[in-house]
């Protein structure tokens, strides 16, 4: 099963508004990070937030982690029709020997214009 | 630099036949992956190679082998493809292990009739 799972599963806003999405994981982690990927291409990494940090802010992107609750959220400011893509979060479990990279199943945004 | 490049972009085969999909990265990566991406879902790892001569299985390896070649390359195998297997799948790569960002290649379209 997957280790990561993103809700909404889809999300549709106009432009301007704020893209709120979430992520739940099962096991302890070293990390979370945030991917995003356009139709028919591979993804592309956003941002990265460790186990230490709580929230972490990359230009319109502002991520938090709560690890007693297992979850992240990654929010976008101000949306634009470009924002439109699939977005996924992917964890380092702790446990394996921190190769091994597991995706949730997205949230697909569109963004209205 | 090129990246993660990955042949053949689209192929279709018939049920039992064999290929191998290959990949290349020339970042000077240790890790190495082979994630499959059904419609609408996220992906799934097949198999990963945290350095050179090591492979390890994924969440899905069935149906698969790997050969990680040297530092740069890393295949997967379809011995006996089937339907099942139709997929997009995504190669990758990243410097080290946990808390390092993954880069993406461009992804194979693979269909199994």
């Amino acid at each position: 099963s997957q280790q990561g799972e993103e809700d909404p599963q889809a999300l549709s806003i106009q432009e301007g508004e704020n893209a709120t999405m979430n992520c739940s994981y099962k096991t302890s982690i070293n990390n979370l990070q945030w991917y995003r990927q356009n139709s028919g291409r591979g993804l592309v990494h956003l941002i990265l937030i460790r186990s230490n940090e709580r929230e972490k802010h990359s230009g319109r992107l502002r991520v938090t982690l709560d690890t007693s609750k297992k979850s992240s959220s990654l929010l976008i400011t101000a949306s634009r029709a470009a924002d439109t893509a699939s977005y996924f979060c992917a964890t380092d479990p702790q446990e394996t020997s921190g190769s091994r990279l597991t995706f949730g199943e997205g949230t697909q945004l569109t963004v209205n214009p | 630099n090129a990246g993660v490049t990955q042949t053949p972009k689209f192929q279709v085969l018939k049920t039992g036949q064999s290929m191998t999909l290959q990949c290349a990265q020339d970042m000077n990566h240790n890790s190495m992956y082979w994630y499959r991406q059904d419609p609408g879902m996220g992906l799934r790892l097949i198999y990963y190679s945290a350095s050179e001569g090591t492979t390890d299985k994924g969440e899905v390896p069935n149906g698969y082998n790997v050969s990680r070649l040297n530092k740069r390359e890393f295949s997967l195998r379809l011995e006996s493809a089937a339907p099942s297997q139709t997929s997009v799948y995504f190669c990758a790569s990243r410097r080290g292990y946990s808390g390092n960002t993954i880069y993406f290649g461009e992804g194979s379209w693979l269909t199994v009739v």
